[in-house]
């Protein structure tokens, strides 16, 4: 059982690049997320996803765009990368009903150069 | 103010000791609380939860909610190499409102 898979691994990208970081899951969840992780910051929200063709901003969302044609898929978009996009960014999943685990990839390790 | 305080560490502990790690919040909303472990160049998973007040244990670890005092615990009895890691707290409003807050995490060395 995959789970939640993500690519790349890692990414090395120039200012002003844009890239696409790619999360699928096969657990046929509803809910999808995208995180992003700094040292010394925790997670922070950057979209979220309730379903196909529904999404909506988290606490960061700038410089991002999203889209959800499919019930597996929830890309994340860099447009015109910038330094402080340096992260390392997690997707994430959940049935998005009470109690329920979000369950996360291995995360991809971004470097904007 | 951070909706979600978290000491960051590091912490380092002999085997077999136990483990205090806490979490304090400002928004009454929270009613889900949860611990995430992450491993090193992982990412996270979820350790436990709870609703609203109360403990909740499952094997060496007990997890604690003082909602009138905003502050959560986890408790890690015992404690092996294994658990050595990066624990986060998490916390999130009723129904509605999927959205997780999470701390900043703690790192934990457990000392063989």
């Amino acid at each position: 059982n995959a789970g939640v898979t993500q690519t790349p691994k890692f990414r090395i990208l120039k200012i002003g690049q844009s890239m696409t970081l790619q999360c699928t899951q096969d657990m046929n969840h509803n809910y999808m997320y995208w995180y992003r992780q700094d040292p010394g910051m925790g997670l922070k929200l950057i979209y979220y996803s309730v379903g196909a063709g529904i999404t909506d901003k988290g606490e960061v969302p700038n410089g991002y765009n999203v889209s959800r044609s499919t019930t597996e898929d929830f890309p994340l978009r860099l447009e015109l990368a910038a330094p402080s996009q340096t992260s390392v960014y997690f997707c994430a999943s959940s049935w998005g009903q009470v109690n329920t685990e979000a369950f996360f990839g291995q995360g991809t390790r971004l470097t904007v150069v | 103010q951070k909706e979600v305080e978290q000491d960051p560490g590091p912490l380092s502990v002999p085997e077999g000791a136990i483990v205090s790690l806490n979490c304090t919040y400002s928004n009454s909303a929270f009613q889900y609380f949860m611990w995430y472990r992450q491993y090193s160049r992982k990412g996270p998973e979820l350790l436990m939860y709870t609703y609203s007040s109360g403990n909740k244990e499952d094997g060496r670890f007990t997890a604690q909610v003082d909602k009138s005092s905003k502050y959560i615990s986890l408790f890690i009895r015992d404690s092996q190499p294994s658990d050595s890691a990066t624990y986060l707290c998490a916390m999130r409003e009723l129904l509605g409102n999927e959205k997780l807050t999470f701390g900043t995490g703690t790192r934990l060395t457990i000392i063989p």
